[in-house]
């Protein structure tokens, strides 16, 4: 089942910080996040495994709760660049890397 | 860069007729993953592949079929294209062998069945 994404879409001022979530009805074993442009294919940003620490680089960090079965990205102190839609996958067990993605939120940074 | 292309990048074609995308990767990875992306979906796995002929279904896999003949080329088919098909396709690899880790995607088929 597909997870479920909060915002849907987030306008922000450059400097100013956000949170997206992802939520899971069913057991999270990894979480994966990803950011796409319009019209460009996604890019990894980073992955958290349950058991794991939260884990961050630069203004971008996310964390894991294993007992909520949600995992919080959190941007900070944004910038332009930061726009785009971001994507959570996740897999609920360690046997491959088939993600199931929620549908995306749309972040949009303005000047 | 993972060296990933797909082609073609984009493709006008009719209901009823057959449609082949390629996946095409230099670098000779094992796992191969084609998603297709529709608004307000995401992204969501149609077939991948763990080697040379081993490939599986994912969660929207009817009316597409997927070959691995070689390691370098994933190909996606739909036997009977329809206009519900119409979408961006990616094509993705795994670096690692198993396990959870980074995909990296490839530019994007953008097809549309009129």
């Amino acid at each position: 089942q597909q997870p479920v994404q909060s915002p849907q879409a987030v306008i922000l001022r450059e400097g100013e910080d956000a949170v997206i979530n992802c939520s899971s009805s069913k057991a999270l074993y990894s979480v994966h996040w990803y950011r796409q442009k319009h019209g460009e294919a996604p890019v990894f940003l980073m992955i958290l495994l349950k058991g794991g620490e939260q884990k961050g680089h630069d203004k971008i960090s996310a964390s894991f709760n294993e007992k909520k079965q949600q995992s919080s990205l959190y941007l900070t102190a944004s910038q332009l660049s930061y726009s785009g839609t971001y994507f959570c996958g996740i897999t609920s067990n360690n046997a491959g890397n088939m993600l199931t993605f929620g549908g995306g939120t749309r972040l949009m940074v303005k000047p | 860069d993972a060296g990933i292309t797909q082609s073609p990048r984009h493709k006008v074609t009719e209901t009823g007729t057959p449609v082949t995308l390629r996946c095409h990767q230099t670098e000779n990875h094992r796992y191969m993953y084609w998603y297709r992306q529709d608004p307000g979906h995401g992204l969501r796995l149609i077939h991948y592949s763990y080697g040379v002929k081993d490939t599986d279904k994912g969660e929207v896999s009817d009316g597409y079929s997927v070959s691995r003949s070689k390691t370098e080329d994933f190909l996606l088919t739909l036997e009977s294209a329809t206009s519900s098909q119409t979408s961006v396709y990616f094509c993705a690899i795994s670096v690692l062998l198993a396990g959870p880790n980074e995909q990296f995607f490839g530019p994007g088929t953008r097809l549309t069945v009129l």
